[in-house]
């Protein structure tokens, strides 16, 4: 089974401090996401990752930014948390679509709090 | 750009009831749909998807969804709820050949014993 593990469950920021969450696949995947989830939104997301060192805004980018060293991990930053970021984190990882039985796998969420 | 609809933000239904979820799409062409589900606390489990072919698909945990072209519909159906499908359930769709998926916003769904 795909194991997606998301370093914090819940997690307690100053507004202003750089924040980083962390996201590492075991199944060898080559894309990565990031999502936030927000009651009554659903789940946005903000970048993605189909190779090591590489990356694409997704569609709230703004106030993060992501990086990808090694193929298993995909961090995302807030540079400058703010009260407006508090919010659920999704990673999740997948082969390419072209592999056609292959879904987006999720961890279990980051549950950050800016104060 | 691709959109994707869940009309209903909170169903009840009761234990041993069948239950309809709605799904609508915008897309210009046939897209690749999902079904997921995410239980309390949990990330999103995958339960079924639709990439071609037959247009009624099995998923896990005795779900099936229905693809209609027509109506741009890919509603999700169970025939007999169980108190442990009480859940959020996300309808998500990815442009064919892309692995981005776009997320509808979710409908909750409670379960009365």
């Amino acid at each position: 089974d795909v194991k997606v593990t998301q370093s914090s469950r819940y997690l307690v920021k100053r507004t202003g401090e750089k924040v980083f969450l962390e996201c590492v696949q075991d199944m060898d995947h080559e894309n990565m996401f990031w999502y936030r989830q927000d009651p009554g939104l659903g789940l946005r997301l903000i970048y993605f990752s189909y190779d090591v060192k590489m990356k694409e805004k997704g569609d709230i980018p703004e106030g993060y930014s992501v990086s990808r060293e090694k193929k298993e991990r995909f961090s995302l930053i807030l540079e400058s948390a703010s009260t407006n970021q508090t919010s659920m984190y999704l990673c999740a990882s997948t082969s390419p679509i072209g592999n056609l039985g292959s879904p987006l796998h999720f961890g279990n969420g980051t549950r950050l709090t800016v104060t | 750009a691709q959109s994707v609809t869940q009309p209903d933000i909170h169903i009840t239904v009761s234990e041993g009831a069948s239950l309809e979820l709605r799904c609508n799409y915008s897309y210009g062409a046939t897209p690749y749909l999902f079904w997921y589900v995410q239980s309390p606390g949990q990330g999103l489990q995958l339960l079924l998807k639709y990439f071609s072919g037959d247009t009624l698909v099995q998923g896990i945990k005795g779900f099936e969804a229905e693809f209609k072209r027509s109506q741009s519909s890919f509603n999700l159906r169970k025939p007999s709820v169980h108190w442990s499908d009480a859940a959020e359930y996300f309808c998500a769709l990815a442009r064919a050949g892309s692995y981005q998926l776009t997320f509808g916003k979710g409908t909750k769904l409670s379960v009365i014993p």
